[in-house]
């Protein structure tokens, strides 16, 4: 079965401080992950995505995320936190041998609430 | 590009009553928008696939008379809460895949908060 673990509800980092959110999955096939932002009472933004290539992928705003096939991650990353960065991140997968009506469905962690101190 | 829209983004209803959100790909055809509910601080929880021109599909546990989606054009789809009632209160987000291929990303609309009182 599909699904996404987000091991950590909250991480806090210092200003100028490297953070990581950290992100495993389970898919049938091969998969397509995605992190996303999301600040108070609105909705998803889309930080990066990874299908194939290059494991370190580059998104906006600084971040990248490292895809490792062997421990099935896709840590978030970015090597100097910003006190603006602070949010919700969701870490999402959407399997690519799903077919039918639900087809391009994503599935969700639970989100990490990243807290950066100035 | 690639811009999704909702309205309202809040809304605040009688319990008994129906409410109709609207989800609209404004500069984008959208084969596929996807209905996902949320509570405080948690994930989100998909809760229909709206196929345009077809019956929407439905996870387990949603009542599909209870939430009505239609999907008729390639840039609208409703979601109605039919006899809302305050657990019923939540804030819902739509997101829509572009027509055409098959790597197709989904694009977020900023939400609407129901209220049920």
């Amino acid at each position: 079965a599909q699904s996404v673990a987000q091991p950590e509800d909250q991480v806090n980092v210092a200003e100028g401080n490297p953070l990581t959110v950290k992100c495993t999955y389970s898919v049938s096939g091969n998969p397509y992950l995605f992190w996303y932002v999301q600040y108070p009472n609105r909705g998803l933004q889309f930080l990066l995505k990874y299908i194939t290539g290059d494991n370190l992928v580059k998104g906006s705003y600084g971040f990248e995320a490292e895809f490792n096939k062997s421990q099935t991650s896709f840590h978030l990353k970015k090597p100097s936190a910003l006190v603006s960065d602070s949010a919700l991140y969701f870490c999402a997968v959407r399997d690519l041998l799903e077919r039918g009506s639900t087809l391009g469905r994503l599935y969700f962690g639970r989100g990490t609430q990243l807290t950066v101190w100035p | 590009g690639a811009v999704v829209s909702q309205h309202p983004s809040r809304v605040i209803c009688k319990s008994g009553t129906s409410v109709k959100i609207e989800c609209r790909s404004l500069d984008f055809q959208a084969t596929t928008m996807f209905w996902y509910r949320q509570f405080p601080k948690q994930s989100l929880m998909l809760m229909a696939t709206s196929n345009e021109g077809s019956k929407a599909t439905y996870e387990q546990g949603v009542e599909k008379d209870k939430f009505l989606i239609n999907h008729a054009s390639l840039t609208l789809s409703t979601l109605t809460v039919t006899s809302a009632h305050p657990e019923d209160s939540s804030f819902y987000i739509c997101s829509a895949s572009l027509r055409g291929g098959f790597y197709n990303e989904q694009f977020f609309g900023p939400g609407t908060r129901l209220t049920v009182l």
